[in-house]
């Protein structure tokens, strides 16, 4: 099955800088590929995601990049925010009848004021 | 409502008592996910729902573990005599028809099996 894998596990950047999440799969079949920010006590909220026929998306400060070669996607944020502070969730799925989405370990983003 | 609703938002279980877990899906969403959270986890897939067929029941860790939509909108997950590992938080997702459209979180239910 799909295997993903999420680094840094934490990122602790000053207000302002960029922050960047790197994630690996390793199922060439998957082509979706979201990211969730996920603040305590709440659910995952999707905040972006990319399909494998594009290989980067943009939006607003959020931009995610694709390598289907090298089988590696990334999240960049850019001019962090306090309200930035939360985990992060890379995942990967197929498009098949199941579509269910493997997630990454997590990435606990720390914006210092 | 307008977003995916979880009930109850906390549970304490004894072990060995059985718990039912409640999600209602966006209306109108054809797919219905369960997943369960570990803490300081990613979510990790148990079962999937188009309509009220189960499609993809492989992620369920146990037979202890089930999980119906009977009428293809609310899901119930149901876990059988509760044991201190089931303890995690068990999220429910739901999404439109067309593949790889968004999939819409609930806040989740924390289980604690004490």
């Amino acid at each position: 099955g799909e295997n993903v894998e999420q680094h840094p596990s934490t990122l602790s950047v000053q207000e302002g800088d960029s922050a960047v999440i790197k994630c690996t799969y390793s199922d060439s079949a998957s082509n979706y590929f979201p990211w969730y920010k996920q603040e305590l006590g709440k659910g995952p909220q999707l905040i972006i995601d990319i399909r494998s026929n594009v290989g980067e998306k943009k939006d607003q400060r959020i931009a995610v990049t694709l390598n289907k070669t090298a089988k590696h996607f990334s999240l960049h944020i850019t001019e962090t925010q306090p309200e930035d502070s939360a985990v992060y969730f890379c995942a990967a799925s197929k498009n098949t009848g199941r579509r269910a989405l493997t997630f990454g370990s997590g990435t606990r983003l720390q914006v210092q004021p | 409502g307008a977003g995916v609703s979880q009930s109850p938002r906390y549970k304490v279980a004894k072990r060995g008592q059985d718990v039912a877990l409640r999600c209602d899906p966006i209306s109108g969403h054809v797919s219905l996910f369960w997943y369960q959270q570990a803490l300081g986890q990613g979510p990790e897939f148990l079962t999937y729902f188009q309509n009220e067929a189960q499609l993809d029941k492989s992620g369920l860790p146990s037979d202890r573990f089930f999980a119906e939509r009977p009428e293809g909108s609310v899901s119930t997950l149901k876990i059988q005599r509760t044991q201190q590992e089931d303890s995690a938080v068990y999220l429910c997702a739901s999404s439109g028809r067309d593949r790889n459209t968004e999939a819409f979180f609930g806040q989740g239910t924390r289980l604690t099996v004490v």
